[in-house]
């Protein structure tokens, strides 16, 4: 079946530490997005890419970087996490059309120790 | 701007009982509205969609009718099961520019046995 997978499920990192969570597509959708979760919450969208063109939303730290190699993976590199970054981390595609829904992994959670 | 808002849970329901969650939203132009439904320690899946007024949409039971004049998109089903506690989600996206989509609050669904 076609669908998006993350990798790791569970992550676990050292404060300050750099670490970097992975997502694949067998969609072959030309968008693709980063969301961070918090407790069930919305998930807050901090990048997304329209083929190889990367979006950055206005709120999102530097501290979070992307990476696109080639339409079928996307990589989320968080530099120096600090405690606040642990949440849920999700990755989502979608076709060309923007009115379709997103089709999303089932995520990484993320812990900081 | 665009938004979302939905009823704020958690919403606790014997098996058996009827379901609403009540969505409304603002947006310019005709959006697409989504429900999206997240079970414990998994990514969001689409449960159904609507994409022009007096759509409505079903699946699973779950059902929601786009209601322009009010501009509400509430969820609804008639005899909840405890395999239905969950995280729900209303969201839309529009049909020009950004990919994005916006997602309401969420709102806890806890079915008892």
């Amino acid at each position: 079946d076609a669908m998006v997978i993350q990798n790791p499920r569970y992550q676990v990192t050292q404060f300050g530490k750099p670490v970097t969570l992975s997502c694949s597509q067998t969609l072959n959708h030309n968008v693709m997005y980063w969301y961070q979760q918090k407790s069930s919450q919305a998930p807050k969208l901090l990048f997304h890419y329209y083929d190889k063109d990367f979006n950055n939303e206005a709120d999102t730290p530097d501290n979070f970087q992307s990476r696109r190699p080639n339409t079928s993976f996307c990589f989320l590199d968080i530099r120096s996490p600090g405690l606040g970054d642990a949440a849920m981390y999700l990755c989502a595609t979608v076709a060309n059309r923007s009115n379709q829904p997103q089709h999303f992994g089932d995520g990484t959670r993320l812990s900081i120790l | 701007g665009n938004s979302v808002t939905q009823m704020e849970g958690p919403v606790t329901l014997s098996e058996e009982a009827f379901l609403t969650i009540n969505c409304t939203y603002t947006a310019t132009g005709y959006p697409s509205l989504f429900w999206y439904v997240q079970y414990p320690g998994e990514g969001l899946q689409l449960l159904l969609k609507a994409t022009k007024a007096d759509d409505k949409g079903s699946n699973k039971g779950f059902e929601a009718t786009y209601r322009k004049e009010t501009t509400s998109f509430h969820l609804e089903k008639g005899s909840v099961q405890v395999s239905d506690s969950a995280v729900y989600f209303c969201a839309l996206s529009r049909n020009t520019g950004g990919f994005k989509t916006i997602f309401g609050a969420g709102t806890r669904l806890f079915v008892k046995a």
